[in-house]
């Protein structure tokens, strides 16, 4: 299986400043890597798709780059819906992985 | 119309099995792919399965395989998940999301691009 490994595990924020979380898969993996946000107790909601695609009615701060075994997500102008965890996932190869998550605290 | 709806909360004991359902809309069970991702108390994001419904095919994680059985009712667009032989560490939020669904060479597999997600099901295994 493919490992997916994120950095930091958890970080602190002002509103309006630039996040930037990164992640590592343990083999080329392409642009196959989504991102996740989860809010506590709610299920993930998808913002990033193939490495740089944003998902539909996801606000343009967020941004996603990379290809490879190196990827990232940033946030540009944080705002404070923007906290909770932030999860990177492979869908190159079966099966699906996922990064063990960076907490945002706003 | 909310994409994925799921079955309630339930609590199980060691050595049963569990069945969780998630239902889907009539353009999702046609055109897309459900998979099954459970989340421990506090931990992170594992996937245990998935289905395209319109063939019907299943993969499965194999760390699952023997013990997880993915189905789908095309008559009521509702996917379900049964996990049998429960153990204390299979204590989770079940989620079903959309995915992709694609063929090449004649096999056809799940993606694992989980557009949109149910709202979760807790599954609590006590004795």
């Amino acid at each position: 299986d493919i490992q997916m490994t994120q950095s930091p595990s958890s970080l602190s924020a002002s509103v309006g400043d630039r996040v930037t979380i990164t992640c590592r898969a343990s083999q080329s993996i392409s642009t196959s890597v989504n991102w996740y946000q989860q809010r506590p107790g709610k299920a993930p909601i998808l913002v990033i798709y193939a490495a740089s695609s944003l998902q539909s009615g996801v606000p343009p701060r967020f941004s996603g780059s990379g290809s490879g075994t190196d990827f990232t997500l940033s946030i540009s102008g944080l705002q404070p819906e923007d906290f909770g965890t932030y999860f990177c996932q492979q869908s190159y190869s079966s099966p699906p992985t996922f990064g063990p998550g960076t907490t945002v605290d706003v | 119309q909310v994409p994925l709806v799921q079955s309630g909360a339930e609590v199980k004991r060691p050595g049963s099995s569990v069945k969780v359902s998630c239902k889907a809309s009539r353009d999702t069970f046609t055109n897309s792919a459900i998979s099954w991702v459970r989340q421990a108390p506090g931990q992170g994001l594992e996937w245990l399965g998935g289905i395209i419904p319109i063939f019907p095919v299943v993969n499965y994680a194999q760390k699952f395989q023997g013990r997880v059985t993915i189905t789908a009712d095309k008559s009521t667009t509702t996917a379900y998940l049964e996990l049998d032989s429960l153990k204390f560490e299979d204590t989770a939020v079940y989620y079903c999301a959309r995915d992709v669904g694609y063929c090449k060479n004649d096999n056809c597999h799940t993606k694992g691009d989980f557009e949109v997600w149910g709202q979760g099901t807790l599954v609590t295994v006590s004795s």
